[in-house]
């Protein structure tokens, strides 16, 4: 079975342009969480979605950053304009309401801002 | 004062050493608690839930002490293959129990 995908896996932009994250959660996962990792701050959860529904966005760092889920397979993350210091690591994970404790993470996007 | 907090290390062993990281948190309402590993430059995978009678698999155990809220992991007989980041996880919020996750121990095995 496949696994959590995310696209792209790189990505290099320059400041104040627009950059979108995508992720396909696993099939039949109801819950998607979008994390960013940094060296200094570690893993923070930023957005959590379940049955497509934001229930916890308190992690968004700035209106510039934005999530979309409209639908069971499909999520973005949006930051418009981009910063230097949203260079990360931003990472994809999902897991079924049954077991929602039990993330399991896409491969991730390094993204990188100048 | 993070929610929480381990040794970032690196630990240095040699093969077939046994190593134990450990880790505190500070929300007294976290019901759940688990270890993830990641490997350089990849996600974190689950390694194991961490129940308060404490338990085994293979040659991972794992402790938790509610009234200290401190969180252990002991790894027997390391492997080349046991390098990686060890990360602290536990459950925290209201309503809904986000996982928050420590910044990681990371152990490095030689020959």
């Amino acid at each position: 079975d496949a696994g959590v995908i995310q696209s792209p896996r790189h990505e290099v932009t320059e400041m104040g342009q627009e950059v979108t994250l995508r992720c396909k959660p696993i099939s039949g996962h109801n819950s998607l969480f979008w994390y960013r990792q940094t060296m200094m701050r570690g893993l923070e959860l930023l957005i959590y979605f379940n049955n497509n529904v934001p229930i916890d966005d308190s992690g968004m760092p700035e209106d510039r950053f934005s999530a979309k889920m409209p639908n069971a397979s499909f999520s973005t993350l949006k930051i418009q304009p981009s910063e230097p210091r949203d260079s990360a690591v931003y990472f994809c994970a999902s897991s079924s309401t049954r077991r929602m404790e039990t993330q399991y993470f896409g491969p991730g996007t390094r993204l990188l801002v100048l | 004062r993070k929610e929480v907090e381990q040794d970032p290390g690196p630990f240095n062993v040699p093969e077939g050493a046994t190593v134990a990281f450990n880790c505190t948190y500070s929300n007294s309402a976290s019901q759940s608690f688990f270890w993830y590993r990641q490997d350089c430059r990849k996600e974190p995978k689950l390694l194991m839930s961490v129940y308060s009678s404490g338990n085994e698999d293979g040659r991972f155990t794992a402790q938790l002490n509610r009234a200290s809220q401190y969180i252990s992991l002991l790894i027997r007989d390391s492997k080349l293959s046991d390098s990686a980041t060890y990360l602290c996880v536990v459950t925290g919020g209201t309503g809904f129990q986000k996982l928050v996750f420590g910044t990681g121990t990371r152990l490095l095995v030689s020959p």
